[in-house]
């Protein structure tokens, strides 16, 4: 059963330019999340994705960025225009619907780097 | 709001001791999860151990437990026996469905 998958791995961008990171959730998984870990900090809660719904969006910049979970295909984060602030990783993650399944561990990935030169 | 405090930036252990992590919380909500989660130097985030706040019992996974204090809402980790694999960067975290994490403790396992 193959884990959360992101890519790329690492990216890097222009100041300006657009980025789009990729998520497949675990099998099964119909919950998936977006952190952002920035240098020597803690991870931070971005958004929280259904199948077709953003369900918490909290964590999210007002400006820039936007995230999705379309009802076919992986979870996409876009950020437009970056600039060197939004250097970081981020990470997804998923959980398996509400119920006996969900323990409410979060499945991570192994991140996506953002580099912003 | 929900805050997690992990007051212990970084802390060194000999190898083969017994370590301890600190970690409070403050949350209203009376149903939620608790977990310990480890980064490595690879960055992947490895859950260690987990605990429901229902439960009374502190959660054990071999060499690691937890010490799980819900009025004062404090969940430490305690790790025995350490190894030199155990270095790494280890978050707190709690929530329900959306986690909430605290800066993280850097521990380093010293040969």
């Amino acid at each position: 059963n193959a884990g959360v998958m992101q890519n790329p791995r690492h990216l890097v961008r222009r100041r300006g330019q657009e980025a789009r990171l990729r998520c497949s959730p675990m099998k099964g998984h119909s919950h998936v999340y977006w952190y952002r870990q920035l240098p020597e900090e803690g991870l931070k809660f971005m958004v929280y994705l259904q199948k077709e719904n953003i369900i918490d969006e909290s964590g999210m910049p007002k400006e820039r960025f936007s995230a999705e979970f379309p009802k076919e295909g992986p979870s996409i984060l876009r950020i437009q225009q970056v600039v060197r602030g939004d250097s970081a990783a981020y990470f997804c993650a998923s959980s398996p619907p509400s119920g006996t399944q969900n323990t409410g561990e979060l499945f991570f990935g192994e991140g996506s780097r953002l580099t912003v030169l | 709001a929900q805050t997690v405090t992990q007051s212990q930036p970084e802390m060194s252990v000999q190898e083969a001791e017994t370590v301890t992590l600190s970690c409070t919380y403050d949350t209203s909500e009376s149903n939620y999860y608790l977990f310990w989660y480890k980064q490595p130097p690879s960055r992947q985030m490895i859950l260690v151990i987990r605990q429901e706040a229902y439960k009374q019992q502190n959660a054990t996974e071999n060499r690691f437990s937890v010490n799980f204090q819900k009025a004062a809402k404090s969940f430490s980790l305690k790790i025995s026996d350490s190894q030199l694999g155990d270095t790494a960067m280890y978050f707190c975290a709690f929530g329900n469905e959306k986690l909430t994490f605290g800066t993280g403790t850097r521990l380093t396992i010293i040969p």
